[in-house]
């Protein structure tokens, strides 16, 4: 059974800083690993999709990366702003179920 | 373009009654997720649907709920007879089987008081 873990639940930063936001998963065939961003009384927004077959995905000042061997993947944002303060989740498409589980968030707070 | 849509974005409701969310996914989407938000526990999925059909219902917690998508551009989850401990924000999320990117709505907050 897939499980997804997000660490740390919660983070701080000053403006500016460049920061890197974690995600373990158990079962590594994985389909797809995706990047969501929530903001507070809202839907989820898809950040970055990662395929199996890919490494990394960039957009903008977000990059993730995928490594399938070691259950990993993690979401780098570059020069943080305070926009960028909200609760970053990643979910994990398994193969044969087409179910994505969830990490639990990472709550990110920017600092102006 | 529009993205998936859900109502009502609020319900407030008294516990022992019936409630029901709709949901309609992206055009052409032929996955259709339902997901229940809580601060306690996280997304969890309650059932999925491909091609109209129901999937998996394993993450449904009861028999007082029961979900239906009767044709590919609507779906809807119902809660019968309704508790306080379904609050929660019930998300409907659709995707394609080409690339599995997930598309969220924006969610229906339930209250049962």
């Amino acid at each position: 059974k897939q499980e997804v873990t997000q660490i740390p639940a919660a983070l701080s930063v000053p403006e500016g800083e460049n920061l890197v936001l974690n995600c373990s998963f158990t079962d590594s065939a994985i389909y797809n690993l995706q990047w969501f961003r929530q903001d507070p009384g809202k839907g989820l927004t898809s950040l970055l999709l990662i395929q199996s077959s890919q490494r990394e995905q960039t957009s903008g000042r977000l990059n993730a990366s995928l490594d399938k061997s070691s259950g990993r993947s993690t979401l780098y944002i570059a020069a943080s702003q305070p926009g960028d303060s909200a609760t970053y989740l990643c979910a994990a498409y398994t193969s044969g179920t087409y179910k994505y589980i969830f990490g639990t968030g990472t709550r990110l707070k920017v600092l102006a | 373009d529009a993205g998936v849509i859900q109502s009502p974005r609020h319900e407030v409701t008294e516990m022992g009654q019936e409630v029901t969310l709709r949901c309609k996914p992206i055009s052409g989407h032929d996955y259709l997720f339902w997901y229940r938000q809580t601060m306690m526990r996280g997304l969890e999925l309650l059932i999925y649907f491909n091609n109209n059909v129901p999937i998996d219902d394993s993450g449904m917690p009861e028999d007082r709920f029961s979900a239906k998508m009767p044709n590919a551009s609507f779906s809807t989850l119902k809660i019968q007879p309704s508790e306080p401990r379904d609050s929660a924000v019930y998300f409907c999320a659709s995707s394609t089987e080409g690339t599995g990117e997930l598309f969220f709505g924006e969610g229906s907050r339930l209250t049962v008081l």
